[in-house]
């Protein structure tokens, strides 16, 4: 069974550097995708950013961006320029794609943002 | 924009009621999905739901049922409510051919005394 694990449960920065949340999944197949969803104080959770396995170039949004190590199984999330509206609970989810809609979550870490 | 409504943000019931959570989407999406999150376990999966009458279980259904008779309404219910299910509930819906991106609900904090 595929597992995703995400072994910071709690960052914080200083508002405007770069910060890196960490996850790393366990599965055997070749063929999935991975996620990074934000969930911030009493607001709605959001996709951040989509990783294709089958993709060597990392994904980036904006001021977000990924590092996808396929053999090491890791997925690290990458926020440049921190701001205040960034402090959330990060979640990193894992889909097969032989599955067309079951997300395997992390745990989460919540990041805080230092003025 | 596509918006995800929960029928209550904050909700109290007593061990053995029987508990409705209603959660609507107004963006014809085919999936619904219903998420239990708790700290330190993120999200699993109660029911996702692919058309109307239409059901799956995810990986924790027990205690728990659902309900869509429209496509914009998913109903989660738990028959006889007990302390182990005091959570967070989300919702959340996709599109079918892009169920990457689950648009989720602000979420229900149930707490069963």
């Amino acid at each position: 069974a595929q597992t995703v694990t995400q072994s910071q449960p709690e960052m914080s920065v200083q508002e405007a550097e770069t910060v890196t949340l960490s996850c790393t999944y366990d599965t055997s197949e070749s063929d999935y995708y991975l996620f990074w969803y934000k969930q911030p104080p009493s607001r709605q959770m959001i996709l951040v950013i989509r990783q294709e396995a089958y993709k060597q170039q990392n994904a980036t949004e904006n001021r977000f961006s990924v590092n996808f190590q396929k053999a090491a199984k890791s997925f690290s999330l990458k926020i440049s320029d921190s701001q205040l509206g960034d402090a959330a609970m990060y979640f990193c989810a894992y889909r097969s794609a032989s599955s067309n809609y079951q997300l395997i979550w992390g745990a989460g870490t919540k990041l805080i943002i230092k003025p | 924009d596509v918006k995800v409504t929960q029928s209550s943000r904050y909700l109290v019931k007593r061990t053995g009621e029987k508990v409705f959570l209603e959660c609507v989407q107004d963006m014809d999406h085919e999936n619904m999905f219903w998420y239990r999150q708790d700290p330190g376990l993120g999200l699993r999966l109660i029911y996702f739901s692919y058309d109307v009458k239409m059901k799956e279980k995810g990986d924790i259904p027990e205690g728990y049922s659902v309900s869509r008779e429209k496509k914009e309404r998913f109903s989660l219910i738990l028959e006889s409510a007990s302390t182990n299910q005091t959570s967070m509930y989300l919702c959340a819906s996709s599109l079918t051919g892009n169920t990457d991106t689950q648009y989720f609900g602000p979420g229900t904090r149930l707490t069963v005394l």
